[in-house]
């Protein structure tokens, strides 16, 4: 599986736009981009995923440069609440062998 | 019903004990997994259960051993733990193992071995 580079913590401030970005410069052709989230105390929460185009859910956009080698996921209007571990996954879509593997994620604070 | 299940939610044991975590969902999904998460580490795949068979086991050692009953309930047993097994477990359920995005996760069973 394609591996994924975060920085290890941001900060935002609240109502903000937060911005996360996440490099993939290894991924192959059939490898989508996921975003899940964990809340301090909780399991992890998935967010949005995308293969080439952009995506937008109720949570976030992400956004995937043409190259496809890096994303960006933006939480348009942050909150106290999206304070969290964010992590950024590749993995293969079709024929995939069911394996989510996390990697160090980002850690967002977000400040009043 | 769009939650995961986990109970208990702490558990103390011993080295000798035998006990058995429980994963419980009613989303109708037919893949289940068991995650460890160590303090400050990202969650680490465990076992993956695919329409109730084993499908990935990450080599994990013999004291823990998983079973799926049923398409709802995931188990995982522990027997002669150490204390580095200490750590939160997190099941998770997705539509099918194909598919990586959206998994639901439980809150957790934070477990302490002494």
């Amino acid at each position: 599986d394609a591996k994924t580079t975060q920085p290890t913590s941001m900060d935002c401030a609240e109502g903000r736009a937060a911005n996360l970005p996440c490099n993939h410069s290894t991924i192959s052709g059939n490898e989508y981009v996921y975003w899940y989230r964990q809340i301090h105390s909780q399991g992890p929460q998935y967010i949005i995923h995308g293969l080439k185009n952009n995506e937008t859910n109720e949570m976030a956009s992400l956004i995937i440069t043409e190259d496809r080698k890096s994303s960006t996921l933006i939480l348009p209007h942050a909150t106290l609440r999206d304070t969290a571990v964010y992590y950024c996954i590749v993995s293969p879509g079709s024929g995939n062998t069911g394996k989510l593997i996390f990697g160090q994620g980002t850690t967002l604070q977000v400040k009043p | 019903d769009t939650e995961v299940t986990q109970t208990p939610k702490h558990l103390v044991m011993g080295m000798t004990n035998k006990k058995s975590l429980k994963c419980e969902q009613h989303m109708g999904h037919r893949a289940m997994y068991w995650y460890k998460q160590k303090a400050k580490k990202p969650p680490e795949l465990m076992f993956v259960y695919s329409y109730e068979k084993l499908s990935i086991n990450e080599s994990v050692p013999s004291r823990f051993s998983p079973e799926c009953p049923n398409s709802s309930l995931l188990n995982l047993h522990l027997h002669a733990l150490q204390p580095e097994d200490s750590a939160l477990y997190l099941c998770a359920s997705s539509q099918d193992q194909r598919k990586n995005y959206g998994y639901t996760f439980g809150s957790g069973t934070r477990l302490t071995v002494v």
